[in-house]
């Protein structure tokens, strides 16, 4: 079976631009969820979806936004790009078999300027 | 914020046992204990959980104490791969998000 997948691994953005990261969940997983990671610290969740349709949601402004298609790959969409924008981005998937864990793609550094 | 309170970091000599405490003492009933782990630069990844009994399985041990207030993670013969930083969680089994908190940074020496 295949893992999460993300892209792209790295990417440099300035201040105020937008930026779209993928993630292809692993084979049979429906639930995605999204993850942001300071330098030093533990992720902090994002948001989560299930069968295309957001089902929580962490402490992030409304200016990071997702998307779940049919697929169940996965989109996170940052506006309005800020300094403290600048992390890892973490795309987990799980079954929804209870009790499951969840599965995590390498992520995605990104670096605004 | 994390349910979960851990030492920031641990020395172990290779070949050794890595016991990895944490401390859960508001853990619901209904809440599992997972262990995760990060390897620098990688995304984390999945060791082991349970919910009252001990676990087993190839990567590690899980020892939950009677009262499920605190929980030992044992990897039994270190090498100098799983050098690593390992997050204890609480969760439902049902969905939501995972808290992670600052994790132990666990050192593997030859």
């Amino acid at each position: 079976e295949t893992g999460v997948t993300q892209s792209p691994t790295h990417l440099i953005k300035t201040r105020g631009q937008q930026v779209t990261l993928r993630c292809s969940s692993q084979s049979g997983h429906n639930t995605v969820s999204w993850y942001q990671q300071a330098l030093g610290q533990g992720p902090q969740f994002i948001f989560q979806y299930y069968r295309e349709e957001e089902n929580g949601r962490g402490n992030f402004p409304p200016r990071f936004s997702g998307l779940q298609f049919p697929n169940y790959s996965s989109e996170l969409n940052v506006n309005a790009l800020e300094l403290d924008d600048s992390a890892l981005y973490l795309c987990a998937s799980s079954s929804g078999t209870v009790p499951y864990g969840y599965t995590f793609g390498s992520g995605t550094r990104l670096t605004v300027v | 914020d994390a349910k979960t309170t851990q030492p920031p970091s641990m020395d172990c000599a290779e070949g050794r046992a890595a016991n990895l405490p944490c401390n859960h003492s508001t853990i619901s009933g209904n809440e599992y204990v997972y262990w995760y782990r990060q390897i620098h630069s990688q995304g984390p990844q999945y060791i082991i959980h349970g919910l009252k009994n001990n676990e087993t399985n190839e990567m590690a041990s899980l020892i939950i104490t009677e009262d499920r207030k605190s929980s030992t993670l044992i990897l039994p013969h270190a090498t100098l791969r799983d050098t690593a930083v390992y997050y204890c969680i609480v969760r439902v089994a049902a969905g939501g998000k995972l808290i992670f908190g600052q994790g132990t940074e666990l050192s593997v020496k030859p």
